[in-house]
């Protein structure tokens, strides 16, 4: 399965673009990549999954470079209630859930 | 809108005492899982079940038995708890013929060992 690796930490200020960067430099044929934001005491929501190029939906962007060894998050016009915990997994097929490893995610900090 | 449902919200065991999780999902999901999340870490799988009637165990499954009961519900039973089993255990489903895998977790049981 592949690792992933992304900022333990990150700060912004509302209203800015943010960009959350995850390295997986060991991705498979098969892979997809996952993101999910966590808020305190709360269990994980789906963001948003893609495969290859870009992907859109209502709350975030995700860009997969060619070579597919990175991913971005992109979150538009962050606010105070974006301050969560963010993870990016990787893994075979689209059903993978039971194979995901999910690390320690990256801690996304909204300032006024 | 209940999504999945996990009961109990809090609970604190002694050391050797058993409890039962309770999960039940009202999506029609085949799959379901159970996590656990120690402070500053992601998430561990512990048990999923890939459809009624079959359960495998995931990357830390000792001291922990589940049960599939139907397709809605998915239980997660410690025999004898342990102080290592302090946790915060999530339960989740997902369907793996749909658009995406997104699974959908429940609001999760904060466990406390003493």
């Amino acid at each position: 399965l592949a690792k992933t690796t992304q900022p333990i930490s990150m700060d912004s200020y509302e209203g800015q673009e943010v960009n959350i960067t995850c390295s997986h430099n060991n991705i498979a044929t098969n892979d997809y990549i996952t993101w999910y934001q966590q808020f305190p005491s709360q269990g994980p929501r789906f963001i948003i999954q893609g495969y290859k190029t870009k992907v859109t939906n209502e709350v975030a962007s995700l860009f997969i470079p060619a070579d597919r060894k990175s991913s971005t998050l992109s979150l538009p016009r962050v606010s105070l209630s974006d301050t969560a915990v963010y993870y990016c997994l990787v893994g075979p097929g689209r059903d993978s859930n039971y194979q995901l490893i999910w690390g320690a995610g990256t801690k996304l900090i909204i300032k006024p | 809108n209940a999504g999945v449902t996990q009961t109990p919200k809090f609970q604190v065991l002694k050391t050797g005492q058993s409890m039962t999780l309770q999960c039940a999902q009202d999506m029609n999901h085949n799959s379901m899982y159970w996590y656990r999340q120690d402070p500053g870490m992601g998430l561990r799988l512990i048990y999923y079940s890939a459809s009624e009637g079959t359960t495998d165990k995931g990357e830390v499954p000792n001291g922990y038995n589940v049960s599939r009961l139907n397709k809605r519900e998915f239980s997660l039973r410690l025999e004898s708890a342990a102080p290592s089993q302090t946790s915060v255990y999530f339960c989740a489903s997902s369907e793996p013929t749909g658009l995406n895998t997104e699974a959908f977790f429940g609001q999760g049981t904060r466990l406390t060992v003493v």
